[in-house]
């Protein structure tokens, strides 16, 4: 199976703030990454597919760049709505895999 | 818009089977472009994906599972099902249905089902 690593566990920031999540593959998955946001008691939601396209109705301030075995997840201008916990998935091969989770908490 | 809802025992005895339905609303089960997954969610914990149907039947399982986990399709009943066998108190999780779009990630999912497994 791809082993999915994101960094940081969790982080702290303040609203207007700009965020960045990483996400490393253990092998090379293509451009074949999503990231997802959930909050506490609701399904996951994909914010980005193929590491870089944002899903339709996901506000531009979420981007997201990288290929191969290293990725990035950026949130500019952070809204209250934003706090929530951010997973990625590598899409490119069987088992689909998820990183740990980032918890972005409201400092 | 489609829509995925869950539905099953939210408490299941140790070794007994585990046994969720999806139903889909809104779209067709049968469109050949997508998947159709279970995944799961330990309590408090990251995300497990069970595995896929397509709407021809075949399936993909997760080698974790594999050998205690059933998916099966009810295109008729825009329906698809997860069987998983000799469950123990590590399979208490919030499970989901959803859509997987090949390479591209899951777009819709259900609300969740919590299932609980304790005597």
């Amino acid at each position: 199976d791809i082993q999915m690593t994101q960094s940081p566990s969790s982080v702290s920031a303040s609203i207007g703030d700009r965020v960045t999540i990483t996400c490393r593959a253990s092998q090379g998955i293509s451009s074949w990454l999503a990231w997802y946001q959930q909050k506490p008691g609701k399904a996951p939601k994909l914010l980005i597919y193929a590491a870089s396209s944002l899903q339709s109705g996901v506000p531009s301030r979420f981007s997201g760049s990288g290929s191969g075995t290293d990725f990035t997840l950026t949130i500019n201008s952070l809204q209250p709505e934003d706090f929530a916990t951010y997973y990625c998935q590598q899409a490119n091969s069987f088992p689909y895999t998820f990183g740990q989770g980032t918890k972005l908490e409201i400092k | 818009q489609v829509q995925l809802q869950e539905s099953g025992p939210g408490l299941v005895k140790p070794s007994q089977t585990l046994s969720l339905t999806c139903t889909v609303s809104g779209g067709s089960i049968s469109s050949g472009d997508y998947y159709w997954s279970w995944i799961r969610q330990h309590p408090g914990k990251g995300l497990e994906w069970i595995g896929y149907i397509y709407y021809s039947g075949s399936t993909y399982y997760n080698p974790s599972l594999k050998s205690r986990v059933t998916m099966s399709v009810d295109t008729s009943k825009h329906q698809f099902s997860l069987k998983l066998s000799s469950v123990t108190a590590a399979d208490t999780a919030v499970y989901y249905c959803a859509r997987d779009l090949p390479a591209a990630g899951t777009d819709v999912w259900g609300q969740g089902t919590t299932v609980t497994v304790s005597s």
